[in-house]
């Protein structure tokens, strides 16, 4: 099945931008989605089709995708924003066609 | 608000089987623009898809699950079911019901959980 890799960390200051990375083979033929998830809680999507925002999500919640790499950006971040984030793909091609990554653990220093 | 809530045992004893609905409240099960799907997440874990059911009744499972998967729909009830069978400790999780979105762009199609179900942990112990 497809694999999506993602880096265990990251940290950041308050106020500084977050990207978390995802890494699969040519990345790019696939929308990429992310969930967020606080400690105890269900996963929120928070960055759907590469870039988009469900409502309710900030606009410091933004993505890319490009190569092998996707990339969720989080601007001016907050103690909030400190949790385990997902990205995901679906892969219609495969006999396991909805794949998560491995998850980052976003650190709030 | 699309609410998704699950129940069933929090206590399952190990070769038996592990049996979850989830209930869709404020909005149709029936309605063919979703799919529905389990994940679960180990203690301490990631992710993982389990299954995936359609309003049709249409199914896909995880390759490493399908052996002891089955999910079901119940649009009289708007409801879908998980069972797995055989049990381990390596099944115990916390589980999660969650609705598919769908994203079409040309001859690119995906989906996405926007919506989920709260999580509680099923625990395989004897």
């Amino acid at each position: 099945s497809y694999v999506l890799t993602q880096p265990p960390s990251v940290s950041v200051a308050p106020g500084q931008t977050a990207w978390i990375a995802c890494g699969g083979d040519n990345i790019e033929s696939f929308s990429v989605h992310w969930y967020q998830q606080r400690p105890g809680q269900a996963p929120v999507l928070v960055v759907y089709d590469d870039r988009d925002r469900p409502s309710g999500i900030p606009e410091r919640f933004s993505g890319s995708n490009s190569g092998n790499t996707a990339t969720l950006i989080i601007s001016r971040v907050e103690a909030a924003d400190e949790a385990d984030y997902y990205c995901q793909i679906y892969d219609n091609n495969n006999d396991h066609p909805w794949v998560f990554g491995g998850g980052t653990k976003l650190t709030v220093l | 608000q699309l609410q998704l809530q699950k129940s069933g045992p929090g206590l399952v004893k190990p070769s038996e089987t592990l049996s979850l609905t989830c209930t869709v409240s404020s909005g149709s099960i029936s309605n063919s623009d979703y799919f529905w799907g389990w994940i679960r997440q180990p203690p301490g874990k990631g992710l993982e898809w389990i299954g995936t059911v359609s309003y049709s009744g249409t199914t896909y499972y995880n390759p490493s699950l399908k052996s002891r998967v089955t999910i079901s729909i119940d649009t009289s009830k708007n409801q879908f079911s998980l069972k797995l069978s055989s049990v381990t400790a390596a099944d115990t999780a916390v589980y999660y019901c969650a609705r598919q979105d769908i994203t079409i762009f040309g001859v690119i199609i995906t989906y996405y959980f926007d919506y989920w179900g709260q999580g509680t942990l099923v625990t395989v112990s004897s």
